[in-house]
């Protein structure tokens, strides 16, 4: 069974600190990995799909990179504003499914 | 676009009484997904359905079922419905899960069992 896990479980930086949160997970075997945003009460945005021949995708001031062979993936946000504040979740695709990790929540202080 | 809407948003129920969530999809997917997701427990996965007319198990799926008659509607009934189901239900959908495919969910529907 694919385990993800996400640490930290929470992050506060002060606005203008880059961000880095971590995604691992047990099965190497995915097909890709995505990462979402969560606002509170609302639902999931994706942020970044990375596919499993990929080593890392960029939009605007995210940054994904993907190491397949050790697990392990990194969500980089540059120069964080307050407006980055949510929960991060990776998500890897594997046998038709998304497994998710419990998320990481993001406090960006002005 | 609308993407992935959800009917619907709020719902309380009694212990017993049985409902359905429905989920419809505009793009032209072929996989969909329920998850519920509950506090400290993440995002878990209760049934899902790789094309029309198919529909599996996922981590969770006592206590609910899931129809896919047209493509772009994936239903989950709960036919007694239970304190234990009070969580967060989202649906979600993508075009496959292969290569470079995305997923996407819809808002939400939050279910409180009484």
């Amino acid at each position: 069974k694919q385990e993800v896990t996400q640490i930290p479980a929470a992050l506060s930086v002060p606005e203008g600190e880059n961000l880095v949160l971590n995604c691992s997970f047990t099965d190497s075997a995915i097909y890709n990995l995505q990462w979402f945003r969560q606002d509170p009460g609302k639902g999931l945005t994706s942020l970044l799909l990375i596919q499993s021949s990929q080593r890392e995708q960029t939009s605007g001031r995210l940054n994904a990179s993907l190491d397949k062979s050790s697990g392990r993936s990194t969500l980089y946000i540059a120069a964080s504003q307050p407006g980055d504040s949510a929960t991060y979740l990776c998500a890897v695709i594997t046998d038709y499914k998304l497994s998710f990790g419990a998320g990481t929540t993001v406090t960006v202080r002005a | 676009n609308a993407g992935v809407t959800q009917t619907p948003k709020f719902r309380v129920l009694k212990t017993g009484q049985s409902m359905t969530l429905l989920c419809a999809q505009d793009m032209n997917h072929e996989y969909m997904y329920w998850y519920r997701q509950d506090p400290g427990m993440g995002l878990r996965l209760i049934h899902y359905s790789v094309g029309e007319g198919t529909t599996a198990k996922g981590e969770v799926p006592d206590g609910y079922n899931v129809s896919r008659l047209k493509k772009q509607n994936f239903l989950l009934g709960l036919e007694s419905a239970a304190p234990s189901q009070t969580s967060v239900y989202f649906c979600a959908s993508s075009r496959g899960a292969t290569l470079n495919t995305e997923a996407f969910f819809g808002q939400g529907t939050r279910l409180t069992v009484v």
